[in-house]
């Protein structure tokens, strides 16, 4: 079995420019999930996947953010025109129903 | 918003000792989870407990709820250097809610176990 896993690990990228994430959740489980996590904070929710389906947007996914997962398995976030305060741990998360989430290792992003 | 409260914020307590961590909750949940997570790395499922249980063991691990005070307590007995880590809850809210179906996590407890 291989957990959750995400990439890259860290990415250090300069204000304005876009950054994509992507994840891969455990194969059975229908659900993916992303959160945000800044230093000495819990992690926020952003949005979750049902398969392909995308049903739900937090307030903090602003238009700069865009999250997909074609074919309901890997997902991909993007944030375009990055700006410092953007700079988080970005999480991912999959489960089967309304259950336990089994987390990745997170992208840590720096933007300077 | 962050929905639950973790208390005390951070706990420094020698090898062998119990650690207890509460959290307090705003809205009606469907279940409650605890995670932990190690410096700088992703968050690891620990135990998961439903409205309607009122207590639950895993190992070294004993959760609480208490839905008439939106209240948890995790417990780790006979604690061992390796669970220095943050431990966070995090509620499900209930269904047809705004909150359900996604995690909604407190701020944390830092544990620090001294050998």
């Amino acid at each position: 079995d291989t957990g959750v896993s995400q990439n890259p690990r860290h990415k250090i990228t300069k204000r304005g420019q876009n950054v994509t994430f992507r994840c891969d959740p455990i194969s059975e489980h229908n659900r993916l999930y992303w959160y945000r996590q800044t230093l000495g904070q819990g992690p926020e929710f952003l949005t979750y996947f049902q398969n392909e389906a995308q049903l739900e947007k937090s307030r903090l996914l602003s238009d700069r953010f865009s999250a997909e997962r074609p074919k309901g398995s890997f997902s991909t976030l993007e944030i375009q025109r990055t700006e410092q305060g953007d700079s988080a741990m970005y999480l991912c998360a999959s489960g089967q129903g309304h259950y336990e989430q089994y987390f990745g290792p997170g992208t840590r992003l720096t933007v300077t | 918003s962050q929905q639950g409260e973790e208390d005390p914020q951070a706990l420094s307590i020698q090898e062998g000792e119990n650690a207890t961590m509460n959290c307090s909750y705003k809205t009606s949940i469907n279940n409650l989870q605890w995670y932990r997570q190690n410096s700088g790395r992703g968050l690891v499922h620990l135990i998961l407990i439903r409205s309607n249980e009122r207590e639950k063991h895993s190992g070294r691990l004993r959760v609480t709820l208490d839905t008439s005070k939106k209240s948890s307590s995790l417990l780790i007995t006979a604690s061992r250097a390796a669970d220095t880590a943050s431990y966070f809850c995090a509620t499900d809210g209930q269904p047809g809610g705004t909150s359900y179906g996604k995690l909604t996590f407190g701020q944390g407890t830092i544990l620090t176990v001294h050998p």
